[in-house]
């Protein structure tokens, strides 16, 4: 069925180190992806997005990779601070409203 | 900043127990989404609702579950009979016309014993 996961469960990295978080999905008729940030007891937070016929966005701090041929999206987090310390998904969708979300990353900011 | 609103945050009920979640979403958006998340698990797509009807629904949206628009701000999702694995955590979103960025409310904690 349709899918789109995680390669790793946790992540830690080092307070100012860039993060990168990593996704598959396995519709190649998706077209449109978010990451999404979750803090514990909270609600999931959208970070940025891309369209199917982009490979690469930036945001402030970070940059999303789109990869169609692989069908692989990853989240780069730059300077990672220790409020970035959550758990990050990635969703994607072709065409509809139905968001399929990854299991999640979660990242962990070492001081 | 706007923000989609959830009542109540958490919810504790006995099985075969109706429960109504509610949710006021941001106010100029027009699709509506309930998605669950159970612990430790990803998080679920429900259905999806627009001008006053489901555009989409999951197999786990089955005849249990309702949606309702009751008025012009808040959009319910209703729970008939609760099983012990509809325990979750239950996320309203919305979204604007011809946006595909989804707002997500805080969420409600259901707990079925």
């Amino acid at each position: 069925g349709e899918s789109v996961g995680l390669h790793l469960p946790t992540l830690s990295v080092q307070e100012g180190d860039n993060s990168i978080i990593n996704c598959a999905y396995s519709n190649s008729a998706s077209d449109y992806f978010i990451w999404y940030k979750q803090e514990s007891g909270k609600g999931p937070q959208f970070i940025i997005d891309i369209r199917s016929n982009m490979d690469k966005r930036q945001g402030q701090r970070v940059t999303v990779l789109l990869n169609k041929t692989v069908k692989h999206l990853s989240l780069q987090i730059a300077a990672t601070q220790p409020g970035d310390s959550a758990v990050y998904f990635c969703a994607g969708t072709s065409g509809t409203y139905k968001y399929i979300f990854g299991t999640g990353t979660r990242l962990k900011v070492l001081a | 900043e706007p923000e989609v609103t959830q009542t109540p945050s958490h919810q504790v009920t006995q099985m075969g127990q109706e429960v109504i979640l509610r949710c006021v979403p941001i106010s100029n958006h027009l699709y509506f989404y309930w998605y669950r998340q159970i612990l430790g698990q990803k998080v679920e797509f429900l259905v999806s609702f627009y001008n006053n009807e489901i555009s989409e629904k999951s197999e786990i949206f089955d005849d249990q579950f309702s949606v309702e628009r009751p008025d012009g701000s808040n959009f319910t999702l209703k729970i008939r009979s609760t099983k012990l694995e509809d325990s979750a955590m239950y996320f309203c979103a919305s979204s604007r016309e011809g946006a595909r960025e989804l707002f997500f409310g805080e969420g409600s904690r259901l707990t079925v014993l």
